[in-house]
């Protein structure tokens, strides 16, 4: 059983650049979560999604970052015109429908921006 | 705000010794905990899960929680050096989302 993937595993920006991080749930999973991990910090959610639909972003900043579940392909978290502030451990993780709080996390995506 | 609060440590035990992991919480609006293990530069793993009050036991893996009192526990019979990790805490406050502490750092001293 694969569990959850995301891609890429490490990714370097510059300042300004794009960044667009990709997760795919466990298969059968339909709800989604993104959350960041900033160096020696907790988790911190950042938005629930299901297909087609964010549920919960309240945890987004405001400005520059989007999330995307589309009906087909991976989930999407895409940060716009980087800082280093942005520079965290972004995980994925997907739950069962009859268990929305039962999250199974994948190995993360590290981004590194200079 | 809804607010998990953990002893970041490190807290060191001897193999073959109890490790007690302790976390409170501020909201009673709770309806479930998790504690999830994290090694150094990898993800979270789930490890175990608590809904209602008492103790649930899964090998060497005992979760306890109390509501009345706003904490959940997590005991660790027969330390081995794989379970040195940091041990984060999560609530589910009734939104889907989890609320995790900062996380423990545990030393299975051999």
């Amino acid at each position: 059983n694969a569990g959850v993937m995301q891609n890429p595993r490490h990714l370097v920006r510059r300042r300004g650049q794009e960044a667009r991080l990709r997760c795919s749930p466990v298969k059968g999973h339909s709800h989604v979560y993104w959350y960041r991990q900033l160096p020696e910090e907790g988790l911190k959610f950042m938005v629930y999604l299901q297909k087609e639909n964010i549920i919960d972003e309240s945890g987004m900043p405001k400005e520059r970052f989007s999330a995307e579940f589309p009906k087909e392909g991976p989930s999407i978290l895409r940060i716009q015109q980087v800082v280093r502030g942005d520079s965290a451990a972004y995980f994925c993780a997907s739950s069962p429908r009859e268990h929305t709080d039962t999250q199974y996390f994948g190995p993360g995506t590290r981004l590194t921006v200079l | 705000q809804k607010e998990v609060e953990q002893n970041s440590g490190p807290l060191s035990v001897p193999e073959g010794a109890i490790a007690s992991l302790n976390c409170t919480y501020s909201d009673r609006v709770s309806q479930s905990f998790f504690w999830y293990r994290q090694y150094s530069g990898k993800s979270p793993e789930l490890i175990m899960s608590i809904y209602s009050n008492g103790d649930k036991e899964d090998g060497r893996f005992t979760a306890q929680l109390n509501k009345a009192s706003q904490y959940v526990s997590l005991l660790i019979r027969d330390s081995q050096p794989s379970d040195s990790a940091t041990y984060l805490c999560a609530g589910n406050f009734g939104n889907e989302k989890l609320t995790f502490g900062t996380g423990t750092r545990l030393t299975i001293i051999p």
